[in-house]
């Protein structure tokens, strides 16, 4: 069965200050690893997709890195704005269906 | 309109009420999936659709019963609900047997039983 834990479950930055959100998973052949941000009462938005090992992708003050065990999501000099859940998935070879974390709760404190 | 949008935003309804969910995509995709979103727990997956066909019923109860009229549309019509409904239902839509499977969601529907 696929298996998703992120941790922390929640995080306190001071503006600023570095940090990385981590996602282990277990998945029979990784087709896709998936990274949302979810805002309080709204729908999850979609940022990355990882398909191997080694791989990273960036977007802003975000940068998402993967290998065959866990998933980081790298958040450098952060801001208030950036406040938010992050949720992680992750799709089997075969399977169309995604298998989500429960999410880490991020807040960036001005 | 753009992305995927859902009506109501918020919904408060009895045990004994009937109401439905409205999910609408604007993004050309052709599969679209139910989930429902509780407070620390995963999203879990309830319903999927590909080319308005169902092909996932993810032992969900009989009071929640999904229609996909057409590849742009799907819609959660509910009944008998109990208060252990109430949850965040969130719509999405992605490529139809893309892979990976990139999935793309609405604004969800916050969903109170009484």
């Amino acid at each position: 069965e696929d298996q998703v834990t992120q941790s922390p479950e929640a995080l306190r930055l001071q503006e600023g200050e570095s940090s990385s959100l981590n996602c282990s998973y277990t998945v029979s052949g990784l087709r896709g690893l998936f990274w949302y941000r979810q805002d309080p009462g709204k729908g999850p938005e979609f940022l990355f997709t990882l398909y191997s090992a080694g791989e990273e992708k960036e977007k802003e003050r975000l940068k998402a890195t993967l290998t065959k065990k866990e998933s980081f999501l790298h958040i450098t000099a952060p801001k208030p704005e950036d406040s938010a859940t992050y949720l992680c998935a992750v799709q089997a070879a075969g399977n169309e269906k995604l298998t989500f974390g429960t999410g880490t709760r991020l807040t960036i404190i001005p | 309109e753009t992305g995927v949008t859902q009506t109501p935003r918020h919904l408060v309804m009895g045990m004994t009420n009937k109401k439905s969910l409205k999910c609408e995509q604007h993004l050309g995709h052709n599969a679209m999936y139910w989930y429902k979103q509780s407070a620390k727990k995963p999203l879990e997956l309830m319903f999927v659709y590909n080319f308005k066909e169902q092909t996932e019923n993810n032992s969900v109860p009989s009071r929640f019963s999904p229609e996909c009229p057409n590849s742009s549309h799907l819609f959660l019509h509910l009944h008998t609900l109990q208060p252990e409904d109430s949850a965040l239902y969130l719509c999405a839509s992605s490529q139809a047997l893309a892979d990976p499977n990139e999935q793309f969601f609405g604004p969800g529907t916050r969903l109170t039983v009484l």
